[in-house]
């Protein structure tokens, strides 16, 4: 079975500052993706990064990058140089061999001045 | 319009209505998905369209049926729903892929729904 843990309920960041958010998941699927995604608060789930298990560097997008460690299984992200609209719910997700894309319980971020 | 759009946006309704929840993609995908999103739960994958066929309904209850008449639009109605169904509802479309890959899912903005 497939699974993914986000163990931070909440976290907070000042702005400007770094964040990582932490993901670890759980499959028999040799060939894996890994997704983020952030949701603020008008509900709409907004694609921000993407990992492939082969991939042999980890991704990365603008301010977001993805902390890719394949023998842990884990897939932080990591927000860099946090502003105040980074403030919101984030979502690791994974699709696996069967194409359902399963998420996690979510991290809500908040940046303070 | 561009993207994926979901109406209403809110909708409140007594466990006796029948109503049913829109969306609309303008993404040329041909995979569309429902999922549901319940406070302090994973989001839930009920329904998954491809090229226009169910290949995915997740032990759903029949008070939800699903209807896609075509890869654009995608339908969910509603009838005798429970309160515990109260949820934002999601659809997502994505281009039609088997096994692993980088297809991203594109959501809609949700419908909040409230069971009363």
């Amino acid at each position: 079975a497939q699974k993914i843990t986000q163990t931070q309920p909440g976290m907070f960041v000042q702005e400007k500052e770094a964040v990582t958010l932490d993901c670890t998941y759980d499959t028999s699927d040799p060939s894996y993706g890994l997704f983020w995604y952030k949701q603020p608060s008008s509900g709409e789930m907004i694609f921000l990064i993407y990992q492939g298990s082969y991939d042999q560097q980890n991704a990365t997008e603008g301010r977001y990058s993805l902390n890719f460690q394949k023998a842990r299984k884990s897939a932080n992200l990591v927000i860099s140089a946090s502003q105040l609209g980074d403030s919101a719910m984030y979502f690791c997700a994974m699709r696996g061999g069967t194409d359902k894309l399963i998420f996690g319980t979510g991290t809500r971020l908040q940046v303070f001045p | 319009e561009t993207g994926v759009t979901q109406t209403p946006r809110h909708l409140v309704m007594g466990m006796t209505n029948k109503k049913s929840l829109k969306c609309e993609q303008h993404l040329g995908h041909n995979a569309m998905y429902w999922y549901k999103q319940s406070a302090k739960k994973p989001l839930e994958l009920m329904f998954v369209y491809s090229l226009e066929e169910r290949v995915e309904n997740n032990s759903v209850p029949s008070r939800f049926s699903p209807e896609c008449p075509n890869s654009s639009h995608l339908f969910l109605h509603l009838h005798t729903l429970q309160p515990e169904d109260s949820a934002l509802y999601l659809c997502a479309s994505s281009q039609a892929e088997t096994g692993t890959g980088a297809n991203v899912l594109t959501f809609g903005a949700g419908s909040r729904l409230t069971v009363l």
